[in-house]
């Protein structure tokens, strides 16, 4: 299986403030990466596609690049719906896997 | 607007079968798209299990292939998960995804959580 591991686990930042997650896959996905946020109690919401592209309706605060094994999510003005747990996940190779997540919270 | 709702029993015993449905409401099962489940115990991370479409072709995790099966029913516009021969560990929160035709799941449902304990 391809191995999916973010950085950091947790990130604690302020309103206002730009933040970037990483991924990276234990072998090449090209771009078949996606990122979604998770918030308790609600469905995940798919943010970014093919490493880069925004799911329509997502602001375009949120944005994705990489490709072959290295991926990063950056939001920039952070705002308090932001904070939620974000995770990575290669649709390159079945069985399709996922980063551990990465939890942003308020500083 | 399409929207995922899933069901079932909360609670199975250990060596039971766990079922669970997903509707799928504001569109149909037989567009073009495959239809996902992924799992999530408490507090760990997500597990993919397996996916089908609504011809009946599946693809599933090998790790839970001996136990899974998923099935859809077009005339009740929903998919269907069965997991056999459960235990504590197949305790987790369960998500039906729709997945687009390139392939990332772009739509999810609230997910189901499904305790395994006698």
């Amino acid at each position: 299986d391809i191995q999916m591991t973010q950085s950091p686990s947790s990130l604690s930042a302020s309103v206002g403030d730009r933040v970037t997650i990483t991924c990276r896959a234990s072998q090449g996905i090209s771009n078949y990466l996606a990122w979604f946020q998770q918030k308790p109690g609600k469905a995940p919401k798919s943010l970014i596609y093919a490493a880069s592209r925004l799911q329509s309706g997502v602001p375009s605060k949120f944005s994705g690049s990489g490709s072959g094994t290295d991926f990063t999510l950056t939001i920039s003005s952070l705002q308090p719906e932001d904070f939620a747990t974000y995770y990575c996940q290669q649709y390159n190779t079945y069985p399709y896997t996922f980063g551990q997540g990465t939890k942003l919270e308020i500083k | 607007q399409v929207q995922l709702q899933e069901s079932g029993p909360g609670l199975v015993t250990p060596s039971g079968t766990l079922s669970l449905t997903c509707a799928v409401s504001g569109g149909s099962i037989s567009s073009s798209n495959w239809w996902t489940w992924v799992r999530q115990p408490p507090g760990k991370g997500l597990e993919w299990i397996g996916e089908i479409y609504h011809s009946g072709s599946t693809n599933y995790n090998p790790s839970l292939k001996s136990r899974v099966n998923i099935s859809v029913d077009k005339s009740k516009n929903q998919l269907s998960l069965k997991l056999s021969s459960v235990t504590a560990a197949d305790t987790a929160l369960y998500y039906c995804a729709r997945v687009d035709t390139v392939r990332y799941f772009d739509l999810w449902g609230r997910g189901t959580l499904v305790t395994v304990s006698s």
